[in-house]
Formats: structure tokens, C-alpha cells, sequence
């Protein structure tokens, strides 16, 4: 079956600090990845994405993510976490072709201390 | 700009009545997509739309309906038939298949 894995339900970090969300996959053809985050109340909006190429992608808002066919992982990183990246951030799967939607993962909920 | 505009933000009805959420887009993207968002849950597939007048049935379809008459519109009609259907509702598109979506930003929907 199809599914995406966030194993981490919250995660508190120290500002300033790295940080890494972890995002597993299950699916039968080459997937297509994405990170999304979501502030409270609102939509979400797409970090970064990974069809195929190099493994390592840079996304907006410094952050980046590396895709580990061995591992069935995509997972988020960023070097240095502001108080400003507080929200809850999405992992998603989906096919290459037509006429199918994205599969998402439950979220993982940041929270940064200072 | 280009966007995906959903209304009402809020909205509140009695139970057993039937509602409908606006999902509109300038966005001249072909397909659609509406998911329910519960605390936890993640986001779950209603129905999507990949063309005018044509539209599948996502995980959770029952008690859901939805039209697809024009590109730019994929309004969602939450019916009494759903058992439990206070929830964060989300719109989305996208352009070409493998593309991210674009996310509306929400409607809130509390049956009372």
C-alpha cells in the first residue's frame, strides 16, 4: 500500500539549532516528493519537491531535503532554525502519472524554544 | 495575482443541513483536489478532479459531493450524510502531473 511515515509527531528545538524532520515512504513506482508547512489556520505551501536528479534539494527558507532511494526517506533539514519556522510541516508522495493525488503524511509539529 | 481563493473562512451550520464550500482558481490549472484536515490526522483525499465535468473519489468520499462545470471552480457540498463533518477543509490544484500543489487557505466548518 501507498503511505507516507512522519515518525515524529512533535519536535521542540533550540533556536539556532539544526534541525532534521524525518518522512518515510511506501510506494510501487518512482515517487515524486514533496515538503510542505503549515502555520496555524492556514493553507499550506510547498517547501521544495524531488523528482529525479540529484538527491540533495534546496528548498525556500533555507531549508533542504535528501532523498535516499535505499532508505525510502526524504528527509527536512535546516541548518539553523529561527523562531519564525514554528508550524507544522507535511511530507507528501505521489505518482508521475496522470489522474492521481498526493498521499500525506499525519505532520510533524515544530516547536522552537529560546 | 494568481491564487486559490476558498469561502467562507468559517462557517457554522446545524446538523443535518447541507453545505456547500467554494473553491475558486486563477490559476488556469487543470486539476483539483479538496482534503479534510483533522488534528492528527494529517490530510485525507475527498474527491479531486483532473478535468471539467469529470472527478474521482478520493479515501473518505462518503457524504461528500462535488461538481466540476468550469475550470476554475470545485465547490464541495458536505451533505447530512457525513456522521462527522466539523473539520478544516483544503483546496488545492495544480498545473501538470508531478507538480506541487497550490493550497487555498481553508475553510473551517463547525456543525452545531
Amino acid at each position: 500500500a501507498q503511505s507516507v511515515t512522519q515518525p515524529d509527531i512533535h519536535i521542540t528545538v533550540s533556536e539556532g539549532a539544526s534541525l532534521e524532520l524525518r518522512c518515510n515512504y511506501s510506494y510501487g513506482a518512482t515517487p515524486y516528493l514533496f515538503w510542505y508547512v503549515q502555520s496555524p489556520g492556514q493553507g499550506l505551501q510547498l517547501l521544495l519537491k524531488y523528482f529525479s536528479g540529484d538527491t540533495l534539494v534546496q528548498g525556500i527558507k533555507g531549508f533542504e531535503a535528501e532523498f535516499k532511494r535505499s532508505q525510502s526517506s526524504f528527509n527536512l533539514r535546516k541548518p539553523s532554525v529561527h523562531w519564525s519556522d514554528a508550524a507544522e510541516y507535511f511530507c507528501a508522495v505521489g505518482a508521475g502519472q496522470a489522474g492521481t493525488a498526493l498521499i500525506f503524511g499525519k505532520g510533524t509539529t515544530l516547536s522552537v524554544s529560546s | 495575482d494568481g491564487g486559490i481563493t476558498q469561502s467562507p473562512k468559517y462557517l457554522f451550520r446545524k446538523e443535518g443541513q447541507n453545505v456547500t464550500l467554494s473553491c475558486e482558481q486563477n490559476l488556469n490549472h487543470d486539476a483539483m483536489y479538496w482534503y479534510r484536515q483533522d488534528p492528527g490526522q494529517g490530510l485525507r483525499l475527498i474527491y479531486y478532479s483532473q478535468i471539467v465535468n469529470d472527478f474521482q473519489k478520493g479515501d473518505i468520499a462518503e457524504g461528500y459531493s462535488v461538481s466540476r462545470e468550469k475550470k476554475e471552480s470545485f465547490p464541495l457540498t458536505v451533505t447530512s450524510a457525513q456522521k462527522n463533518p466539523t473539520a478544516f477543509y483544503l483546496c488545492a490544484s495544480r498545473k501538470a502531473t508531478g507538480d506541487g500543489y497550490t493550497f487555498g487557505s481553508g475553510t473551517r466548518l463547525t456543525v452545531v
